[in-house]
Parts: structure tokens; C-alpha cells; sequence
């Protein structure tokens, strides 16, 4: 079975410019998690989906930041404008309702120039 | 709110050489607790988790046991490996939440 798949795993861009990470969790999990990490911060919970319903968004640095689960398969996470500070690896986790563990994908390194 | 505290690292170990990388936490509840491994380049993986006081969660030689009265879970292996280099991360779930609190990581070097 294939594991949580994050795409692209690279991504440089300028500042200012539209960025869009994509996550596919593992079919049957219903819990969707979106990371980042950072040296100065570790790693941050940004948000989470349950049934594709965005529960705790807490985490969201500000309103540059969105994500998005349209349907069981698919979530994005969105930044616009992106900025230097922006610049981490950003992680995708997903987990069944049963177990609760959760299933990191291999992350997005982001760089912001 | 909930806190892991993990001990700062880095950690350096010769080959065979025993680990234990202190994990202690802040909760409200009773929580589940975990340690995951991140090797190079990679998403984090769960290493081996507890779930109530006095369980001892095991994998690949590495134990942890869910002391609720010193609210620890201290991760240890007898005779660590080069192929143990890794950052290691304590976490929580408290009761029925689904997101996880993380420690801020240990990393451990392991050199021949």
C-alpha cells in the first residue's frame, strides 16, 4: 500500500509568487495533518481535517495561508503571497479513525528567495 | 495547554553504546504517549507508543515505559547502532484529540 505521497518534494520560488503543496493521504484514513518544520520553531501542527472538514486551523501563521481538502484523496496547502520567513519543510500526515497513528508523507522543502 | 520537553541534543554516541533521550510532558488528561524517528531526507515515523501509565512500548531494541508519576517517557536502547542516527521526537495525544503535541526533537549521532 503506498504510503502518504506529498508532491512537489522541492520547491524554490521568489518572494511574492503563488506556492501550492499537494498531499494524497493513505486511501481509508479520514484525519488529515499539514506540518511545518523549522530550526528556530520544530515542528508546528499548521491544521487538520477529519472527513475533509478543516477542525483546528489554530496553527495557520496568517491569512497568507489556506488549505483545502476537497474530497478524501486530495488536500492543498496554499500560501500567497509567500515570503522568505515561509521557507521550511512542510509535511503531510494522515491517520484512520481506529488507530489514531499517523503517517507522515516525505515531506515539501520549500525555499523562498 | 499540553508540552513534551525533550532533552537538548545533539547527542553523540560511540557504536554500542547506550542511548536514553529524556522525554517529559504537560497534560490535562490522560494521554497516549509516542516517540518517532526522522532519518535524512525523510517523513517522521513512529517508532513505538504507550498508551496508559506503567506500559512499555518496544521496536528495533529501543524501549520506553509511561511513568505517570514522574509524567516521563524516557526512550533508552542497550547498544546503539550507526544506522540509529536519526532526530528522535517525543509526542502526546491527550484523550480523544487527534492532533499530536511534539517535543522539539533530539538529534543522535552514532559514529563507528
Amino acid at each position: 500500500d503506498a504510503g502518504v505521497i506529498q508532491s512537489p518534494r522541492h520547491e524554490v520560488t521568489e518572494m511574492g509568487q503563488e506556492v501550492t503543496l499537494r498531499c494524497k493521504p493513505i486511501s481509508g484514513h479520514n484525519s488529515l495533518f499539514w506540518y511545518r518544520q523549522t530550526m528556530m520553531r520544530g515542528l508546528e501542527l499548521l491544521i487538520y481535517f477529519n472527513n475533509n472538514v478543516p477542525i483546528d486551523d489554530s496553527g495557520m501563521p496568517e491569512d497568507r495561508f489556506s488549505a483545502k481538502m476537497p474530497n478524501a484523496s486530495f488536500s492543498t496547502l496554499k500560501i500567497q503571497p509567500s515570503e522568505p520567513r515561509d521557507s521550511a519543510v512542510y509535511f503531510c500526515a494522515s491517520s484512520r479513525r481506529t488507530d489514531y497513528e499517523q503517517y507522515f508523507g516525505p515531506g515539501t522543502r520549500l525555499t523562498v528567495t | 495547554g499540553d508540552s513534551v520537553t525533550q532533552m537538548e541534543g545533539p547527542v553523540t554516541l560511540s557504536e554500542e553504546a547506550f542511548l536514553t533521550i529524556n522525554c517529559t510532558y504537560t497534560a490535562t488528561g490522560y494521554p497516549s504517549l509516542f516517540w518517532y524517528v526522522q532519518y535524512p531526507g525523510e517523513g517522521l515515523q513512529l517508532l513505538l507508543k504507550a498508551t496508559k501509565a506503567d506500559d512499555k512500548g518496544s521496536n528495533k531494541g529501543f524501549e520506553a515505559t509511561y511513568r505517570k508519576e514522574t509524567t516521563s517517557f524516557h526512550l533508552e536502547k542497550g547498544s546503539v547502532q550507526v544506522s540509529d542516527s536519526a532526530v528522535y521526537f517525543c509526542a502526546l495525544r491527550d484523550g480523544s484529540a487527534r492532533q499530536l503535541t511534539f517535543g522539539s526533537g533530539t538529534q543522535l549521532t552514532v559514529l563507528p
